[in-house]
């Protein structure tokens, strides 16, 4: 069964302090790993999708990464808009998500 | 830039009745995807339909549950006889999952 988990649950950043969240994944046949911004009340809004290990994608203060085991969401100069449930989603035909990590960014 | 769209924002619902979820997918997207997330809990994955057939469902996907596309553009979650569990927010995703929708909050009492 494919597992994903996230880490940490919950982050709290002092704005402008860079950090990472992380996604450790069990798969048979990656065919895409997927990050998401949600807002609490509202739908996962899609931020990078990324198929192969090494790969990097890079939107705005956002930087994630994959290796054959795990993706890193980098997330750089942090601001209070930032704040929000990150998650991570692996595609093998469906999509099987982490249980996210809630961000804070304080100013 | 496209949208999903789903209605209604909040459902109130009484045990055992029957509630019908409504999506509009992006129009040329082929695989429509219904998921929901309990309180606090994870995304979970539902169903998912291409060419008017279900194309692969989960374990929570009973017959207490059905998708249709009654037309050429919406896309919808019919729940039978609802339970107390069922309340969650449903998504409709569009193409993969790169487009979900705002959600229903279906809450049964």
């Amino acid at each position: 069964e494919d597992q994903v988990t996230q880490s940490p649950e919950a982050l709290r950043l002092q704005e402008g302090e860079s950090s990472s969240l992380n996604c450790s994944y069990t798969v048979s046949g990656l065919r895409g790993l997927f990050w998401y911004r949600q807002d609490p009340g509202k739908g996962p809004e899609f931020l990078f999708t990324l198929y192969s290990a090494g790969e990097e994608k890079e939107k705005e203060r956002l930087k994630a990464t994959l290796t054959k085991k795990e993706s890193f969401l980098h997330i750089t100069a942090p601001k209070p808009e930032d704040s929000a449930t990150y998650l991570c989603a692996v595609r093998e035909g469906k999509l099987t998500f982490g249980q996210g990590t809630i961000l804070t960014v304080h100013p | 830039e496209p949208e999903v769209t789903q209605t209604p924002s909040h459902q109130v619902t009484q045990m055992g009745q029957e509630v019908i979820l409504r999506c509009v997918p992006i129009s040329n997207h082929l695989y429509f995807y219904w998921y929901r997330q309990i309180l606090g809990q994870k995304v979970e994955f539902l169903v998912s339909f291409y060419n008017n057939e279900i194309s692969e469902k989960s374990e929570i996907f009973d017959d207490q549950f059905s998708v249709e596309r009654p037309d050429g553009s919406n896309f919808t979650l019919k729940i039978r006889s609802t339970k107390l569990e069922d309340s969650a927010m449903y998504f409709c995703a569009s193409s993969v999952g790169y487009t979900f929708g705002s959600g229903t909050r279906l809450t049964v009492v």
